[in-house]
């Protein structure tokens, strides 16, 4: 089956710990992005890949990073320096630019603990 | 910097009942609008896809429209059945930025009861 695989569901960090959220993709798209999603605001852009090996920032980069090393992997890791980092994050691709559709994996649940 | 509106942002109805659920964007300029589902703690399920140049899509029971010179979009849901009871989410693809972003609104919760 195509479609985007986000691991783990569920994720726990301590303080002061950086996490990295999976997210694979099998449907050949170029495009690859992170959303943040909480309660009553909304979805957040991250970050974005529109082809290998290179990434940009969205709306609310501060205290995540990237790669995109491989066309079906865009690692998502949530760093130290995110104050509020409790959250579900979704992954999304879409075959690229233009009037293209986009799909989205499961999601990662990151609960601060 | 496009901004994308839903109302109602809640729904509650009986089964059967024919509803509809609005989406209204502030930039006219977009590739295409995409409404999705959510059931609570999952990702998001992609329904109907309008290119900025159609009108409409349909698929089963679900129908959207999009009126992109007003900036407005509307889902259609007929025969409302328990099983459609999730948030219902809006999303535009604006053409005016090199990689195409996609802006959310904040949803449609919609409950139909038995």
């Amino acid at each position: 089956d195509g479609g985007i695989t986000q691991s783990p569901k569920y994720l726990f960090r301590k303080e002061g710990q950086n996490v990295t959220l999976s997210c694979e993709q099998n449907l050949n798209h170029d495009a690859m992005y992170w959303y943040r999603q909480d309660p009553g605001q909304g979805l957040r852009l991250i970050y974005y890949s529109q082809i290998v090996n290179d990434f940009q920032k969205g709306d609310i980069a501060e205290g995540y990073s990237v790669s995109r090393e491989k066309k079906e992997s865009f690692p998502l890791t949530v760093t130290s320096a995110q104050k509020n980092p409790t959250a579900f994050y979704l992954c999304a691709s879409s075959p690229g630019q233009g009037p293209t559709e986009a799909f989205f994996g499961q999601g990662t649940r990151l609960t601060v603990v | 910097k496009q901004e994308v509106t839903q109302i109602p942002a809640a729904l509650s109805v009986p089964e059967g009942e024919n509803l509809v659920l609005n989406c209204s964007f502030t930039d006219s300029a977009i590739y295409n609008l995409q409404w999705f589902r959510q059931d609570p703690g999952k990702g998001l399920t992609s329904l109907l896809l309008i290119q900025s140049s159609q009108r409409e899509q349909t698929s089963g029971r679900l129908n959207a429209s999009l009126d992109k010179s007003s900036g407005r979009s509307t889902l259609y849901i007929a025969a409302s059945q328990p099983g459609d009871s999730a948030t219902y989410l809006c999303a535009v693809k604006s053409s005016g930025t090199s990689y195409g972003k996609l802006t959310f609104g904040q949803g449609t919760i919609l409950t139909v009861h038995p």
